[in-house]
Protein backbone atom coordinates (compact mmCIF):
# COMPACT_ATOMS: atom_id res chain seq x y z
CA UNK A 1 0.00 0.00 0.00
CA UNK A 2 1.16 3.23 -0.81
CA UNK A 3 1.73 5.60 2.23
CA UNK A 4 0.89 9.15 1.80
CA UNK A 5 3.07 11.68 4.54
CA UNK A 6 1.92 15.45 4.84
CA UNK A 7 4.22 17.97 6.45
CA UNK A 8 4.53 20.04 8.67
CA UNK A 9 1.28 18.69 10.61
CA UNK A 10 0.55 21.91 11.88
CA UNK A 11 1.61 25.38 9.99
CA UNK A 12 1.58 28.96 11.23
CA UNK A 13 1.12 31.38 8.76
CA UNK A 14 -0.15 35.47 8.76
CA UNK A 15 -3.10 36.88 6.70
CA UNK A 16 -1.89 37.67 2.91
CA UNK A 17 1.89 35.57 3.46
CA UNK A 18 2.18 32.55 1.14
CA UNK A 19 1.73 29.00 2.37
CA UNK A 20 3.53 26.16 1.64
CA UNK A 21 2.61 22.34 2.43
CA UNK A 22 4.27 19.14 1.51
CA UNK A 23 3.14 15.93 0.29
CA UNK A 24 5.22 12.84 -0.30
CA UNK A 25 4.24 9.52 -1.49
CA UNK A 26 5.94 6.39 -0.39
CA UNK A 27 6.29 5.33 -4.30
CA UNK A 28 5.71 7.27 -7.25
CA UNK A 29 2.14 8.17 -8.31
CA UNK A 30 2.70 9.70 -11.29
CA UNK A 31 0.29 12.77 -11.13
CA UNK A 32 -2.63 11.38 -9.30
CA UNK A 33 -2.38 13.58 -6.24
CA UNK A 34 -5.39 15.44 -5.52
CA UNK A 35 -5.63 17.94 -2.39
CA UNK A 36 -8.62 18.70 -0.49
CA UNK A 37 -9.18 21.53 2.15
CA UNK A 38 -11.30 20.70 5.62
CA UNK A 39 -12.74 22.66 7.51
CA UNK A 40 -14.56 21.91 10.93
CA UNK A 41 -18.07 20.31 10.50
CA UNK A 42 -17.66 20.04 6.76
CA UNK A 43 -16.93 17.73 4.21
CA UNK A 44 -13.65 17.85 1.92
CA UNK A 45 -13.64 20.41 -0.59
CA UNK A 46 -11.43 19.23 -3.79
CA UNK A 47 -8.79 21.95 -4.74
CA UNK A 48 -6.60 20.23 -7.16
CA UNK A 49 -6.44 17.13 -9.25
CA UNK A 50 -3.87 15.77 -11.21
CA UNK A 51 -1.36 17.25 -9.32
CA UNK A 52 -1.80 20.51 -10.44
CA UNK A 53 -5.40 21.26 -12.45
CA UNK A 54 -7.60 23.31 -10.30
CA UNK A 55 -11.12 22.43 -9.70
CA UNK A 56 -14.14 24.19 -10.22
CA UNK A 57 -14.24 27.29 -8.70
CA UNK A 58 -11.21 26.88 -6.88
CA UNK A 59 -9.64 30.49 -6.80
CA UNK A 60 -6.17 30.94 -8.44
CA UNK A 61 -4.18 31.59 -5.10
CA UNK A 62 -4.12 27.86 -4.83
CA UNK A 63 -1.69 25.96 -6.84
CA UNK A 64 -0.17 22.34 -6.89
CA UNK A 65 3.02 21.03 -8.15
CA UNK A 66 4.80 17.95 -8.14
CA UNK A 67 4.51 14.24 -9.41
CA UNK A 68 6.22 11.21 -8.84
CA UNK A 69 6.56 11.03 -4.98
CA UNK A 70 7.07 14.85 -4.21
CA UNK A 71 3.96 17.10 -4.11
CA UNK A 72 3.08 20.65 -3.17
CA UNK A 73 0.30 22.42 -2.56
CA UNK A 74 1.23 26.49 -2.43
CA UNK A 75 -1.39 29.36 -1.56
CA UNK A 76 0.22 32.00 -2.39
CA UNK A 77 -1.68 34.81 -0.17
CA UNK A 78 -3.77 33.47 2.40
CA UNK A 79 -6.95 35.09 3.43
CA UNK A 80 -8.87 34.45 6.32
CA UNK A 81 -11.30 31.42 4.75
CA UNK A 82 -8.41 29.28 4.10
CA UNK A 83 -7.46 28.44 7.31
CA UNK A 84 -8.43 25.01 7.71
CA UNK A 85 -7.33 21.37 7.26
CA UNK A 86 -5.44 20.26 4.23
CA UNK A 87 -5.14 16.70 3.06
CA UNK A 88 -3.58 15.13 -0.10
CA UNK A 89 -4.81 11.33 -1.61
CA UNK A 90 -3.07 9.34 -4.21
CA UNK A 91 -5.05 7.77 -6.95
CA UNK A 92 -2.54 5.57 -8.62
CA UNK A 93 -2.77 2.49 -7.31
CA UNK A 94 -5.22 -0.40 -7.98
CA UNK A 95 -6.92 -2.37 -4.53
CA UNK A 96 -5.89 -2.85 -2.03
CA UNK A 97 -5.02 0.60 -1.07
CA UNK A 98 -6.14 2.34 -4.54
CA UNK A 99 -7.25 5.76 -2.31
CA UNK A 100 -4.97 7.06 0.62
CA UNK A 101 -4.65 10.11 2.23
CA UNK A 102 -2.01 12.04 4.02
CA UNK A 103 -3.02 12.41 7.54
CA UNK A 104 -3.19 16.62 7.05
CA UNK A 105 -1.70 19.95 7.48
CA UNK A 106 -4.06 22.30 10.03
CA UNK A 107 -3.24 25.52 8.44
CA UNK A 108 -3.83 27.89 11.28
CA UNK A 109 -3.64 31.61 11.81
CA UNK A 110 0.11 33.02 12.95
CA UNK B 1 -26.55 20.22 -9.22
CA UNK B 2 -25.23 17.16 -7.75
CA UNK B 3 -26.63 16.09 -4.18
CA UNK B 4 -25.79 13.01 -1.44
CA UNK B 5 -27.45 13.14 1.57
CA UNK B 6 -26.53 10.27 4.41
CA UNK B 7 -28.54 8.84 6.95
CA UNK B 8 -28.53 6.07 9.23
CA UNK B 9 -26.01 7.61 12.01
CA UNK B 10 -26.28 6.96 15.65
CA UNK B 11 -25.05 5.37 18.76
CA UNK B 12 -24.86 1.47 18.41
CA UNK B 13 -23.32 -1.01 21.10
CA UNK B 14 -19.86 -2.52 20.17
CA UNK B 15 -20.88 -5.96 18.14
CA UNK B 16 -23.74 -4.34 16.81
CA UNK B 17 -25.02 -3.62 13.57
CA UNK B 18 -26.00 -0.54 11.50
CA UNK B 19 -27.16 0.41 8.35
CA UNK B 20 -26.09 4.03 6.76
CA UNK B 21 -27.87 5.09 2.99
CA UNK B 22 -27.10 7.77 0.94
CA UNK B 23 -29.65 9.59 -1.17
CA UNK B 24 -28.29 10.72 -4.72
CA UNK B 25 -30.08 13.42 -6.74
CA UNK B 26 -28.48 15.69 -9.48
CA UNK B 27 -27.05 12.92 -11.93
CA UNK B 28 -27.95 9.69 -13.46
CA UNK B 29 -27.35 7.67 -10.38
CA UNK B 30 -27.46 4.57 -12.09
CA UNK B 31 -23.94 5.52 -14.29
CA UNK B 32 -21.68 6.36 -11.83
CA UNK B 33 -19.52 4.13 -9.22
CA UNK B 34 -19.82 4.81 -5.59
CA UNK B 35 -17.77 5.35 -2.79
CA UNK B 36 -17.90 5.69 1.22
CA UNK B 37 -14.96 7.25 3.08
CA UNK B 38 -15.08 7.90 6.77
CA UNK B 39 -13.31 10.05 9.00
CA UNK B 40 -12.82 8.92 12.73
CA UNK B 41 -13.25 12.29 15.14
CA UNK B 42 -10.29 14.51 14.98
CA UNK B 43 -8.07 12.22 12.79
CA UNK B 44 -8.02 11.82 9.07
CA UNK B 45 -9.34 10.53 6.14
CA UNK B 46 -9.98 6.64 5.41
CA UNK B 47 -11.41 5.07 2.20
CA UNK B 48 -13.92 2.17 3.07
CA UNK B 49 -15.46 0.74 0.59
CA UNK B 50 -16.93 1.19 -3.12
CA UNK B 51 -19.35 -0.13 -5.55
CA UNK B 52 -19.75 -0.35 -9.67
CA UNK B 53 -22.54 1.12 -11.01
CA UNK B 54 -24.83 -1.54 -11.57
CA UNK B 55 -23.01 -3.18 -7.99
CA UNK B 56 -21.84 -5.84 -9.94
CA UNK B 57 -17.70 -5.19 -8.62
CA UNK B 58 -17.35 -4.09 -4.66
CA UNK B 59 -14.37 -3.23 -2.75
CA UNK B 60 -13.56 -3.53 1.03
CA UNK B 61 -10.58 -1.72 2.57
CA UNK B 62 -8.90 -4.56 5.55
CA UNK B 63 -10.26 -2.72 8.22
CA UNK B 64 -14.06 -3.73 7.53
CA UNK B 65 -13.87 -6.25 5.42
CA UNK B 66 -15.96 -9.43 5.92
CA UNK B 67 -17.87 -6.71 8.86
CA UNK B 68 -19.16 -4.41 5.81
CA UNK B 69 -21.22 -4.70 2.71
CA UNK B 70 -21.71 -1.93 0.54
CA UNK B 71 -25.08 -2.13 -2.11
CA UNK B 72 -27.34 0.30 -4.19
CA UNK B 73 -30.80 0.10 -5.34
CA UNK B 74 -30.33 2.56 -8.86
CA UNK B 75 -34.34 2.42 -8.78
CA UNK B 76 -34.06 4.38 -5.50
CA UNK B 77 -30.95 6.48 -6.43
CA UNK B 78 -29.55 4.96 -3.06
CA UNK B 79 -26.65 3.86 -1.59
CA UNK B 80 -26.20 1.33 1.59
CA UNK B 81 -23.58 0.49 3.74
CA UNK B 82 -24.68 -2.62 5.79
CA UNK B 83 -22.13 -2.27 9.13
CA UNK B 84 -22.15 -5.40 11.59
CA UNK B 85 -19.62 -6.80 14.51
CA UNK B 86 -19.11 -3.02 14.84
CA UNK B 87 -15.92 -2.23 17.52
CA UNK B 88 -15.29 1.01 18.45
CA UNK B 89 -12.45 2.12 16.00
CA UNK B 90 -15.34 2.29 13.74
CA UNK B 91 -16.34 5.82 15.26
CA UNK B 92 -16.86 8.05 12.51
CA UNK B 93 -18.43 10.36 10.26
CA UNK B 94 -19.04 8.66 7.23
CA UNK B 95 -19.09 10.17 3.76
CA UNK B 96 -21.08 9.24 0.86
CA UNK B 97 -18.99 9.90 -2.73
CA UNK B 98 -19.82 9.73 -6.19
CA UNK B 99 -17.52 8.31 -8.46
CA UNK B 100 -16.84 7.82 -11.84
CA UNK B 101 -19.11 6.25 -14.36
CA UNK B 102 -16.06 3.18 -14.39
CA UNK B 103 -14.72 1.61 -10.85
CA UNK B 104 -11.46 3.01 -10.87
CA UNK B 105 -8.93 4.86 -9.00
CA UNK B 106 -10.14 8.37 -8.66
CA UNK B 107 -10.12 12.08 -6.96
CA UNK B 108 -13.58 13.25 -5.47
CA UNK B 109 -15.38 15.71 -6.76
CA UNK B 110 -18.66 15.53 -4.78
CA UNK B 111 -19.50 14.62 -1.16
CA UNK B 112 -22.18 14.26 1.35
CA UNK B 113 -22.30 16.13 4.23
CA UNK B 114 -21.89 12.53 6.26
CA UNK B 115 -23.46 11.00 9.22
CA UNK B 116 -21.31 10.44 12.71
CA UNK B 117 -21.72 6.31 13.52
CA UNK B 118 -20.52 6.32 17.28
CA UNK B 119 -19.66 2.87 18.56
CA UNK B 120 -19.90 2.55 22.19
CA UNK B 121 -21.42 0.89 25.28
Amino acid sequence: EIVMTQSPATLSVSPGERATLSCRASQSVSSNLAWYQQKPGQAPRLLIYGASTRATGIPARFSGSGSGTEFTLTISSLQSEDFAVYYCQQYNNWPPGWHTFGQGTKLEIK
Amino acid sequence: EVQLVESGGGLVQPGGSLRLSCSASGFTFSSYAMHWVRQAPGKGLEYVSAISSNGGSTYYADSVKGRFTISRDNSKNTLYLQMSSLRAEDTAVYYCVKGRELLIAEYFQHWGQGTLVTVSS
